[in-house]
């Protein structure tokens, strides 16, 4: 089947640009995740989405970062006035939701590369 | 303060050499320690979950072992196929997000 996609795979944009980031879960999958893996460095976590219940948004590193998830199942993440300090591989996970067998599955992930 | 260390950072390895790789953790109640394989440019890929002291789990030539201070992946009689990062995440009793470690980055030579 179908595993977690992201759009786009790449990204090149200017300091101070804003930009969107795509993840489509798994079909089924309640529970979808951001993460974040910067060069050198282990995987980050950003934002969890459960439901209909409110987002944790407690990993997001500034108020210049965002992310909705509509008719629970595409994600978007946004990033206003991007920096330099931005670039980095975002990534998305699902799962099928918190249950004992929540393995998270990834997507391939967005490379961000803010000039 | 760091839950997730993973050593070595990196570890090269002849064919058929086999060796292993150490996850330590710090966490208050462990809900489960997560195995992933990334190769360059792509996501993780799913490896195994370990969820009590003394749980081992195996696929082809990796076996997972879990104590409750450390986790160990072991590669057996390793293949050039097997050269990529291995990441050790750990969920805390009572949370959703995974905590990961900086990876080991396996390379193994024919």
């Amino acid at each position: 089947g179908a595993g977690v996609s992201q759009s786009p795979s790449n990204k090149v944009t200017e300091k101070g640009k804003d930009v969107e980031l795509r993840c489509d879960p798994i079909s089924g999958h309640t529970a979808l995740y951001w993460y974040r893996q910067s060069l050198g460095q282990g995987l980050e976590f950003l934002i969890y989405f459960q439901g209909n219940s409110a987002p944790d948004k407690s990993g997001l590193p500034s108020d210049r970062f965002s992310a909705e998830r509509t008719g629970g199942s595409v994600s978007t993440l946004t990033i206003q006035r991007t920096q330099q300090e931005d670039s980095a591989v975002y990534l998305c996970a699902s799962t099928r939701g918190f249950s004992r067998s929540n393995e998270q599955f990834f997507g391939p992930g967005t490379r961000l590369t803010v000039l | 303060e760091d839950q997730v260390t993973q050593s070595p950072e990196a570890l090269r390895l002849q064919e058929g050499e086999s060796s292993s790789l150490n996850c330590s953790y710090t966490v208050s109640g462990l809900r489960g320690l997560f195995w992933y394989r990334q190769d360059p440019g792509k996501g993780p890929e799913f490896l195994f979950t370990l969820y009590s002291a003394g749980e081992e789990k195996e696929k082809e030539r990796l076996k997972a072992t879990l104590t409750k201070k450390e986790s160990f992946l072991h590669i057996t009689a390793p293949k050039p196929e097997d050269s990529a990062t291995y990441l050790c995440a750990v969920q805390e009793l009572g949370d959703y997000k995974l905590s990961f470690g900086a990876g080991t980055t396996v390379t193994v030579r024919a």
